[in-house]
């Protein structure tokens, strides 16, 4: 069965460092999320993205963090200048289209930044 | 503001017992109600999901009522088994085509044996 799937499972970083989050959307779905979960909170949307460009962005996606889709698989989110509260649980997730609900998330990417 | 309000936050039951999770929203411009259940470790993954113009839906032993004048929906667990244990979020969905989510605070259960 498709997943998404996401890389690294775990990162580590110092603060002010650059991170690129990276995940593989399932195959042919055409729209792609960022969310993030911080330690025993609820999971918090990031930024939506559609046919190459930002759809919607949250108050938390600030110009720090930036998302590309580099090629036809790859998917990633890149934090310029970590900071302590960045530290949390980032999960990617897909969508077939619009007329398809239902969003699959990946695993996540665990970001420790000290 | 679009808000999502989960209770309880956390819920013990017995084996072969009834859970039951509550959110209440504060817009009216949601179409899609999902239920997504976590184990730790994971992503969340879709359990059941509804849409506003439904009161009720049911599949196998999860149920979500949905009471569109109350703006409030609720999660159904019937003979709720240990397996079940994890955190299950609720989340809505704004009318338009981000299709961005935005999730309760999440309930853990824990389903004694």
């Amino acid at each position: 069965e498709p997943e998404v799937t996401q890389t690294p499972s775990h990162q580590v970083t110092q603060m002010g460092q650059e991170v690129i989050l990276r995940c593989v959307p399932i195959s042919n779905h055409l729209y792609f999320y960022w969310y993030r979960q911080i330690l025993g909170q609820k999971v918090e949307f990031l930024v939506s993205f559609y046919n190459n460009e930002i759809s919607e962005k949250s108050e938390i996606f600030d110009d720090q963090f930036s998302v590309e889709r580099p090629d036809g698989s790859n998917f990633t989110l890149k934090i310029r200048s970590t900071k302590l509260e960045d530290s949390a649980m980032y999960f990617c997730a897909s969508r077939p289209g619009t007329s398809y609900n239902e969003q699959f998330f990946g695993p996540g990417t665990r970001l420790t930044v000290l | 503001q679009q808000q999502v309000k989960q209770s309880p936050q956390s819920l013990i039951v017995q084996k072969g017992g009834i859970s039951i999770i509550n959110c209440a929203y504060e817009n009216t411009a949601f179409d899609y109600f999902p239920w997504y259940q976590q184990f730790p470790g994971k992503g969340p993954a879709l359990l059941i999901a509804i849409r506003p113009d439904v009161s009720e839906k049911k599949e196998g032993r999860f149920t979500i009522s949905f009471n569109k004048s109350a703006k409030q929906f609720s999660l159904h667990i019937m003979d709720s088994q240990p397996g079940d244990s994890a955190t299950y979020f609720c989340a809505a969905r704004p009318s338009g085509n981000t299709g961005k989510l935005i999730f309760g605070q999440g309930t853990t259960l824990q389903v004694k044996p």
